[in-house]
């Protein structure tokens, strides 16, 4: 089993709609959650960092964490075909040294 | 958020020849950096952790000869792949963490012909 699993896709959905892109992982000594977005032939960009459990908001953008359940999520309103790219989730520990996951990237596509 | 910024941007060299990538922290200091190896349409796959001042940790599977990791200062870390073939085609991106999170360089598309 992954230390993270994260459906790869592709995800089509109109303008306007609301995305849910998730990651479940395994170990529960994850504590730093992040979301990255990547456009093709272009390094990750951070959008989203959360601590420990529970909601971020930003813009049109929402970070969930529920480490109970070990599930995150990143939900984008409104969505736009600027928003069409790969999104990676990740999460670090410090056991054992500090250790980043990656998922291995949903790719989304946004149709105008 | 923090800056990395890596170069160049794309490399297109002989195979049998080096090619040397540098990474750079622009306004941090990075004690720690890491590289990366992305494939098309494929997550990205940390090939070694460079440490200030020490040797860099190499990934199951990644050949240290092959690519050789120089982390001379706070703020640059440097990948050389040397005897390159064409099967080291490939995005390199670098990272830097600070406070707890990751940020990303460009990344760096490497062709070798």
């Amino acid at each position: 089993q992954k230390e993270v699993e994260q459906d790869p896709g592709p995800l089509s959905v109109p303008e306007g709609a609301i995305v849910s892109l998730n990651c479940t992982y395994s170990n529960s000594a994850f504590q730093y959650f992040m979301w990255y977005r990547q456009y093709s032939r272009k390094g990750p960009e951070l959008l989203m960092y959360t601590y420990s459990s529970g909601n971020k908001e930003d813009g049109r953008f929402t970070a969930q964490v529920d480490k109970s359940s070990k599930y995150i999520s990143l939900f984008i309103r409104d969505s736009q075909p600027s928003d069409s790219a790969t999104y990676l989730c990740a999460m670090s520990s410090y056991t054992g040294g500090f250790k980043t996951i990656f998922g291995a990237g949903t790719r989304l596509f946004v149709k105008a | 958020g923090a800056v990395v910024s890596q170069h160049p941007s794309w490399v297109i060299c002989k195979s049998g020849t080096s090619v040397k990538i540098e990474c750079r922290s622009l306004d941090f200091q990075a004690t720690t950096m890491f590289w990366y190896r992305q494939f098309p349409k494929q997550s990205l796959m940390l090939m070694a952790t460079s440490n200030e001042g020490s040797k860099a940790t190499y990934e199951q599977g990644v050949e240290k000869d092959k690519f050789l990791i120089n982390h001379a200062s706070l703020t640059l870390s440097t990948l050389t792949v040397t005897s390159a073939h064409p099967e080291d085609s490939s995005f390199y991106i670098c990272s830097a963490s600070i406070q707890d999170t990751i940020y990303f360089g460009e990344g760096s598309w490497l062709t070798v012909v």
